[in-house]
């Protein structure tokens, strides 16, 4: 099942301005992932959040994680139109050794 | 990280026949993964290649569809049996060196099956 739930499913934007993507989950968590993916292609890791940290950057990437209310969100800031892909989170879920996905956010930047 | 290769990186076959996916890893590690994504959707896990032993398989997910071998810490492969176009997907896998620890992803074998 679906542990990640993000919004907005579909997100257009132009260059140079920053997209926010959301995500929500049910059970605990060890900790919560994000991916990149482009068009259809292998994933790529952008950043992992552990349950009791509450905010993490990486370049121009910031993810918060609210453990009460449970989600975590992800911002990218100045956007590219290299930054056009879909964007999953993924979490551990206390107790378990899956790694279980959202359904993801379609980001666009346009030039 | 890690480097994951997969072969093939993409194939169109036939109903009814099989096709073997194989993984590769640049360096040994702890967990190796299967996972599907179907058309438009998010990545669903298969199962989890375990060396050495029976790959453990989540519920949806059989065995007799999908036998996997791990026969070493870097290297697996995924058959896909008795295909259908149900079957059509991309199919990845991703390693982990623990359970807590960042999962990385081989670039994906997009089959399509007529």
């Amino acid at each position: 099942s679906q542990q990640g739930e993000e919004d907005p499913q579909a997100l257009s934007i132009q260059e140079g301005e920053n997209a926010t993507m959301n995500c929500s989950y049910k059970t605990s968590i060890n900790n919560l992932q994000w991916y990149r993916q482009n068009s259809g292609r292998g994933l790529v890791h952008l950043i992992l959040i552990r349950s009791n940290e509450r905010e993490k950057h990486s370049g121009r990437l910031r993810v918060t994680l609210d453990t009460s209310k449970k989600s975590s969100s992800l911002l990218i800031t100045a956007s590219r139109a290299a930054d056009t892909a879909s964007y999953f989170c993924a979490s551990i879920q206390g107790g378990s050794e899956k790694l279980v996905f959202g359904k993801g956010t379609k980001l666009t930047v346009n030039p | 990280s890690a480097v994951i290769s997969q072969k093939p990186s993409r194939d169109i076959c036939q109903r009814g026949t099989s096709l073997t996916i194989q993984c590769q890893v640049d360096s040994q590690v702890t967990m190796m993964f299967w996972y599907r994504q179907q058309p438009g959707q998010s990545l669903t896990l298969i199962a989890t290649a375990n060396q050495g032993s029976e790959a453990t398989y989540e519920s949806g997910f059989v065995i007799d569809k999908f036998p996997i071998s791990r026969p070493n810490l870097t290297f697996s492969t995924l058959t896909v049996s008795n295909m259908s176009p149900e079957d059509s997907s991309i199919y990845l896998c991703s390693v982990a060196r623990g359970i807590v620890h960042e999962q990385y992803f081989g670039p994906g074998t997009r089959l399509t099956v007529t």
